[in-house]
């Protein structure tokens, strides 16, 4: 099966700048992640999509960070303006449904770069 | 709430050494344990998962994680590396309770031809 798809692999933009990253799940996956992972640390929840309708985005700094899933598929990241900490590799990842033991396939990744 | 430890950020080893790598989570439920792994220049993949029954859960690779309740660990191990095996490691938990996955901040492995 097709996995995970993310585009762009690489983004370097200036702070104050806005950025748009786009993950395409695995298809038939209802769930849909946003992580973002800083250099040395591991990936942190940004939000979960179950179908179309947020499930948690408790860790998504609102003010700046913005995503969606139309339709229950593609979905959106959007960080507006960017700040010098947002560099980071932001994974999406997909899973079959949220049921207990599933695990995640995940995609290459966006790696940002705020200067 | 929920958060995940690992106990080594690097380790280096020699082929053939054997492997374990800890991890320990605090949640107060019942649990789902994962262990990721990311290879240089590739993505996250999944490695193996404990869901319930026998604690000791065989993976990919040869790879196996032992699941101890009541230490509320999930270390990783295997008896003999390889170089192929060079790779970052990432612990994760989830609450059955919950949907969000805690990830811990990883271990990268260097393993020496």
């Amino acid at each position: 099966e097709a996995g995970v798809a993310q585009s762009p692999r690489y983004k370097i933009i200036e702070k104050r700048q806005s950025v748009a990253f786009w993950c395409n799940p695995i298809s038939g996956h209802a769930t849909l992640y946003w992580y973002q992972q800083i250099l040395g640390q591991g990936p942190k929840l940004l939000i979960q999509f179950q179908n179309n309708g947020v499930v948690d985005d408790s860790q998504l700094p609102k003010d700046r960070f913005s995503a969606e899933r139309l339709k229950g598929v593609d979905s959106t990241l959007k960080i507006q303006p960017a700040k010098l900490e947002d560099s980071a590799v932001y994974l999406c990842a997909s899973s079959l449904e949220s049921r207990q033991g599933d695990g995640y396939t995940f995609g290459s990744g966006t790696r940002l770069t705020v200067v | 709430a929920q958060s995940v430890s690992q106990h080594n950020h690097h380790v280096i080893l020699s082929e053939a050494a054997s492997l374990e790598l800890g991890c320990n989570y605090s949640y107060g439920g019942t649990v789902n344990l994962f262990w990721y792994v990311q290879y240089p220049g590739q993505h996250l993949q999944l490695l193996l998962k404990y869901f319930s029954g026998d604690p000791l859960v065989k993976g990919i690779k040869g790879f196996e994680a032992e699941f101890i309740k009541s230490k509320f660990s999930f270390n990783l191990r295997k008896p003999s590396v390889q170089w192929s095996d060079t790779a970052e490691y990432f612990c994760a938990v989830r609450g059955t309770g919950g949907f969000k996955t805690i990830f811990g901040a990883g271990t990268r492995l260097f393993v020496k031809a």
